[in-house]
């Protein structure tokens, strides 16, 4: 069936290098993405989102690439810090129809670990 | 600003009580609702969501119900709990028509 899911279940990464976070989705029909942050026994945290009309979006340190020809999703975190040490999520969601309402479809997650 | 909050934080009940977490959002009108569960390392499975009062929709068959008494309200209920109902679940709101959703701090639910 479709779905979205990670490349990487852990990420180790040492502090003060970029990070990368990879994301494959399967429904080409996908029009919005977004990535969300999970510190341990908290809440996700939205941290950027990209709509399918747009190959790139910035925020601060962070950078999402979408390429729709591979159907692919990355998240990238500059000069990574400890306390991005979390899980990160990708999800996509499909234009709204009576079927589709906007619900968000979540990947398993890719574990981020910063090294000193 | 919006804000959202779910109690309680963590939460210890035997096989077969009944279960009732609450969930609020100050600073929005009528905003979507979502109820989402998350098992230990897992991804996030939505099992309820709302889009007004009274209005509740389903997505998984299961020992669990939703209600929503007040437009920033969001109740999740069970009669009685099973083991599979542990796990950490999360309330999550989205502004009407909008599909980003901003999530509560979450409940640890377990079932002894």
């Amino acid at each position: 069936g479709e779905s979205v899911g990670l490349h990487l279940p852990t990420l180790s990464v040492q502090e003060g290098d970029n990070s990368i976070i990879n994301c494959a989705y399967s429904n080409s029909a996908s029009d919005y993405f977004i990535w969300y942050k999970q510190e341990s026994g908290k809440g996700p945290q939205f941290i950027i989102d990209i709509r399918s009309n747009m190959d790139k979006r910035q925020g601060q340190r962070v950078t999402v690439l979408l390429n729709k020809t591979v159907k692919h999703l990355s998240l990238q975190i500059a000069a990574t810090q400890p306390g991005d040490s979390a899980v990160y999520f990708c999800a996509e969601t499909r234009p709204m129809t009576t079927d589709s309402w906007g619900k968000l479809q979540f990947g398993a997650g890719t574990q981020v670990v910063v090294t000193p | 600003s919006q804000t959202i909050h779910q109690w309680p934080a963590t939460l210890v009940q035997p096989v077969g009580s009944p279960l009732s977490l609450e969930c609020t959002v100050e600073g929005t009108s009528n905003p979507n609702l979502y109820w989402y569960r998350q098992a230990a390392g897992r991804g996030l499975q939505l099992l309820f969501y709302s889009v007004g009062i009274g209005q509740i929709s389903s997505e998984v068959p299961q020992n669990l119900s939703a209600s929503r008494p007040q437009d920033r309200q969001f109740i999740l209920s069970s009669k009685k709990l099973l083991l599979s109902d542990s796990g950490f679940y999360l309330c999550a709101w989205s502004v009407f028509g909008i599909v980003r959703q901003y999530f509560g701090p979450g409940t640890r639910l377990t079932v002894t």
